[in-house]
């Protein structure tokens, strides 16, 4: 049982390029989130998915994009990489909502964008 | 704009000491979990409190919720070198019901001497 899963877990970009980052959870869960983690700032929600097929924006959603074509899987997409996104990218996944119980976290995702 | 704030940013104490951390948060909330996240690793859940519940026990882990103060406490009892960790605030807006958002506060970040 692997709980979240993302991929890559480094990436460094140059401006203007484009990325996809994967989270796959095998906990069967309804919920997905991206989250992204700047020093001194916490995490911001950058996009949520609260079932298969369906994706809402959070706090921060430019320059983002995600799809949940498959229920364990939730890609958060950068169309055209900017220095301002270096950061640390989390995703989670929680089984109804936070109502519920908890969020399960990835490891993270470290992008450096130059 | 961040939902929870914590104090102190920074603590630093003896092993065997306890440790408080405070969230204060902004709007009325559904549950306040707290998480922890030892560094370059993702967030675990800790614990959860419930908007009408005022004090939770988890073995060395202590919550306390004031709904009219909009706060929270965590208190780590006969802290470990071990409980060396950033940990965080979350709440869960009754604005954001059904969606399963979480927003986070900025963290504190509590080193233990051994």
């Amino acid at each position: 049982n692997a709980g979240v899963t993302q991929t890559p877990k480094f990436r460094v970009l140059k401006t203007g390029q484009s990325m996809t980052l994967l989270c796959a959870q095998d906990m069967n869960h309804e919920y997905m989130y991206w989250y992204r983690q700047d020093p001194g700032m916490g995490l911001r929600l950058i996009h949520y998915s609260v079932g298969e097929g369906t994706t809402a924006k959070g706090e921060v959603p430019d320059g983002y994009n995600v799809s949940r074509l498959k229920k364990q899987n939730f890609l958060l997409g950068l169309e055209s990489a900017a220095p301002s996104q270096t950061s640390v990218y989390f995703c989670a996944s929680s089984f109804q909502g936070p109502d519920t119980g908890e969020l399960f976290f990835g490891e993270g995702s470290r992008l450096t964008v130059l | 704009s961040q939902q929870g704030e914590e104090d102190p940013q920074a603590l630093s104490i003896q092993e065997g000491e306890n440790a408080t951390m405070n969230c204060s948060y902004k709007t009325s909330i559904n549950n306040l979990q707290w998480y922890r996240q030892n560094s370059g690793r993702g967030l675990v859940h800790l614990i959860l409190i419930r908007s009408n519940e005022r004090e939770k026990h988890s073995g060395r882990l202590r919550v306390t919720l004031d709904t009219s103060k909009k706060s929270s406490s965590l208190l780590i009892t006969a802290s470990r070198a071990a409980d060396t960790a950033s940990y965080f605030c979350a709440t869960d807006s009754v604005l954001s019901s059904n969606t399963g958002k979480l927003i986070f506060g900025q963290g504190t970040t509590l080193q233990v001497k051994p």
